[in-house]
C-alpha cells in the first residue's frame, strides 16, 4: 500500500472554475501535512500547511480529516498560473521530520 | 523566504565515476538537511536525513556506502554518488530546516539533474 496516494490526473479545468484534489495517507503517526506545488522540472514549493480545523489562503482551502486519513485541497477561481503538479505531503512520523510525498496531481488550467 | 542553493544544476557523467552535489543554505543556518531523489513520473523519495556534525540517517533501501553524505557546517551538506551507474540517473533535491524544532518548514534547493551514461 502506497504511503500517500493521489489521483495523478491530469485534471483539465477551464479558467475560473473551482477544482478539488484529495489524497489519503497510510501512516497514522504522521503529524504534519502540507500541499506543495511543483512546476515541470523544478523543485517543490510549499503551498500551504494543512490543519484539522481547515485553513484558507486566498483562493486555496485545505482540509485534514485525521480519522479518515484524508487531505483535500480546493482551488477557487482558478488561474492559468495554477497549472502545475500538486503534491500531497506528510511527515514521516515517529519523531522524524523527513517528508513523504505523493506522486502528485497534475492540473492544467485551460483558457 | 529562506534560500537554498544546489550545485551543479545538472551533470552528465560516465558510468563508474563519482559525482558530488552541494547543498547550501544561503541566509540561515541549517541544523538539518534532507536529501531526496525523484525518478521520472515518480514521487520525491527521502534518501537520508543529515544533522550538522553527525552521521546521516539513511532510509531503508538507500546504500550509505554508495551515497555519501557530509554535513560539516551549518550551511553546507554534500551528497556524493560513488561509482555512479545509469540507474542512478535521477533528480536529486536537498532541503534544509532551520533550528531544532520538529516540523519546521523545509526549504528546497532547485535540484540537480544527474545523467549517467
Amino acid at each position: 500500500r502506497k504511503e500517500v496516494e493521489q489521483d495523478p490526473g491530469p485534471f483539465n479545468v477551464p479558467e475560473g472554475a473551482t477544482v478539488a484534489f484529495n489524497c489519503t495517507y497510510s501512516n497514522s503517526a504522521s503529524q504534519s501535512f502540507f500541499w506543495y506545488r511543483q512546476d515541470c522540472r523544478k523543485e517543490p514549493k510549499l503551498l500551504m500547511s494543512v490543519y484539522s480545523s481547515g485553513n484558507e489562503d486566498g483562493r486555496f482551502t485545505a482540509q485534514l480529516n485525521r480519522a479518515s486519513q484524508y487531505i483535500s485541497l480546493l482551488i477557487r477561481d482558478s488561474k492559468l498560473s495554477d497549472s502545475a503538479t500538486y503534491l500531497c505531503v506528510v511527515t514521516a512520523g515517529g519523531g522524524a521530520d523527513g517528508l513523504t510525498f505523493g506522486k502528485g496531481t497534475h492540473l492544467i488550467i485551460q483558457p | 523566504g529562506a534560500v537554498v542553493s544546489q550545485h551543479p544544476s545538472w551533470v552528465i557523467c560516465k558510468s563508474g565515476t563519482s559525482v558530488k552535489i552541494e547543498c547550501r543554505s544561503l541566509d540561515f543556518q541549517a541544523t538539518t538537511m534532507f536529501w531526496y531523489r525523484q525518478f521520472p513520473k515518480q514521487s520525491l523519495m527521502l534518501m537520508a536525513t543529515s544533522n550538522e556534525g553527525s552521521k546521516a540517517t539513511y532510509e531503508q533501501g538507500v546504500e550509505k556506502d554508495k551515497f555519501l553524505i557530509n554535513h560539516a557546517s551549518l550551511t553546507l551538506s554534500t551528497l556524493t554518488v560513488t561509482s555512479a551507474h545509469p540507474e542512478d540517473s535521477s533528480f536529486y533535491i536537498c532541503s534544509a530546516k532551520e533550528g531544532t524544532i520538529l516540523y519546521n518548514e523545509q526549504f528546497f534547493g532547485p535540484g540537480t539533474r544527474l545523467t549517467v551514461l
